[in-house]
């Protein structure tokens, strides 16, 4: 079975700060992808990384794929109270197999 | 430029009746993925279809769950004989053939009284 371990699980901080979320397996995955969760809706895709050692930038947000495909971290520099939400990691398989998705990391950031 | 589509976004059902979930995957993607998310807890996997075919299902209880994708029209999760702890959100997601970039609908939250 595989499984996704996301860390911290709760993240409070203030307005300019900056945070990093961390995704952990024992596990490879083909592709890893982010998510950003409000309450009441669905989760929406905010960037997928398939090759080892890969670096993606949006914006204020850089996300990591590790070099052996088990491991990937959100980073967010100066966060913003819109940056507030549920974070997911979830990691894929090839074309057309099941997402497995991390806790999730609820974050606060507070004007 | 549609996302991926679910109706009704909140079914309330007794106990004992049956609850029907549609979703409509964005336009060109044809698999379809249902998920479901228990009150504090992750997004756990249930079942993966293509057009008329189900190709993964290991992770939908083997009785009252049963989902299907039609030649024509949306998938349906259709769950017979709800209980108090099918209760949660469920998500539907799309991909194409060619990536494994899931799109989520914005789900249905049922809720069985």
């Amino acid at each position: 079975t595989q499984l996704l371990e996301q860390s911290p699980q709760f993240l409070s901080i203030q307005e300019g700060e900056n945070l990093t979320v961390y995704c952990n397996s024992s596990s490879v995955f083909s592709s890893l992808q982010w998510y950003r969760q409000e309450p009441g809706e669905g989760p929406v895709l905010l960037v997928t990384v398939v090759t080892g050692g890969e670096v993606k930038k949006l914006k204020r947000l850089t996300f990591q794929f590790g070099d052996a495909r088990k491991d990937s971290s959100l980073h967010i520099t100066a966060a913003q109270p819109g940056d507030t939400g549920l974070y997911l990691c979830a990691g894929g398989g090839a074309s057309g197999s099941r997402l497995t998705f991390g806790e999730g990391t609820q974050l606060t950031v507070n004007p | 430029n549609a996302g991926v589509m679910q109706n009704p976004r909140h079914l309330v059902r007794r106990r004992g009746q049956e609850a029907r979930l549609r979703c409509s995957p964005m336009k060109g993607h044809s698999h379809v993925y249902w998920y479901r998310q228990l009150p504090e807890e992750g997004l756990k996997f249930m079942v993966y279809l293509q057009k008329e075919n189900i190709i993964d299902e290991s992770g939908m209880p083997k009785e009252r769950f049963s989902a299907e994708f039609p030649k024509e029209g949306p998938s349906i999760l259709r769950i017979q004989q709800v209980v108090r702890g099918d209760s949660a959100a469920y998500f539907c997601a799309s991909s194409s053939e060619y990536y494994n970039e899931q799109f989520f609908g914005p789900g249905t939250r049922l809720t069985v009284l």
